[in-house]
């Protein structure tokens, strides 16, 4: 079964980091790309990052570029996103989800979300 | 960037009435399209990709068409277990990868 589980999320001061984390399993992780989206509160889905297979392709939404950066650990099944000079506008439920299909990919499968707040 | 824009953002129908959703890119985007559906508190599915692939699951009421910058997504026959907001993404390029504003869909 195909399972994927955020961590690290909280409460943290405008300006600070976090670094969340997406566990992976029932599945090989390195045959995928992934990518973070987040729902900030009572509003829609944000796509944030994406990062391919191998980790050699890397993009980033222009709301996060230079503040987020999106990584990955094929070897321990987990991907990562670490978040600097964060901002009120950055709480949200972050998730990880599973990539597959052609060119960049729908996401076929959805971690349940780990909350940010970013308030002081 | 390629802006992707649902409508209606909100609907009410009865049970039974089939409903109708449109997404439209503002360039072509072939059918790299995907729809995805959350229910309150829950976490998004997948409903739709490559714009008519219905997903492994997914009732048969749901269905999906399209090309190019024009797109929609039909419920043929409204159920009350499909409350939700609905939202599509297109996939063929990022950045950004963009998502629709959703359409919250209730029953009258």
């Amino acid at each position: 079964e195909v399972q994927l589980v955020e961590s690290g999320g909280g409460l943290v001061q405008p300006g600070g980091s976090l670094r969340l984390s997406c566990a992976a399993s029932g599945f090989t992780s390195s045959s995928y790309s992934m990518n973070w989206v987040r729902q900030a509160p009572g509003k829609g889905l944000e796509w944030v990052s994406y990062i391919s297979s191998s980790g050699s392709i890397i993009d980033y939404a222009d709301s996060v570029e230079g503040r987020f950066t999106i990584s990955r650990d094929n070897a321990k099944n987990s991907l990562y996103l670490q978040m600097n000079s964060l901002r009120a506008e950055d709480t949200a439920v972050y998730y990880c989800a599973r990539l597959r299909g052609f060119s960049y990919g729908y996401a076929d499968y959805w971690g349940q979300g780990t909350l940010v707040t970013v308030s002081s | 960037d390629i802006q992707m824009t649902q409508s209606p953002s909100s609907l009410s129908a009865s049970v039974g009435d089939r409903v109708t959703i449109t997404c439209r890119a503002s360039q072509g985007i072939s059918s790299y399209l995907a729809w995805y559906q959350q229910k309150p508190g829950k976490v998004p599915k997948l409903l739709i990709y490559a714009a008519s692939t219905l997903q492994s699951g997914v009732p048969s009421r749901f269905s999906g068409s399209g090309s190019g910058t024009d797109f929609t997504l039909t419920i043929s026959s409204l159920q009350p277990e499909d409350v939700a907001t609905y939202y599509c993404q297109k996939y063929n390029s990022a950045p950004p990868l963009t998502f629709g504003g959703g359409t919250k869909v209730e029953i009258k």
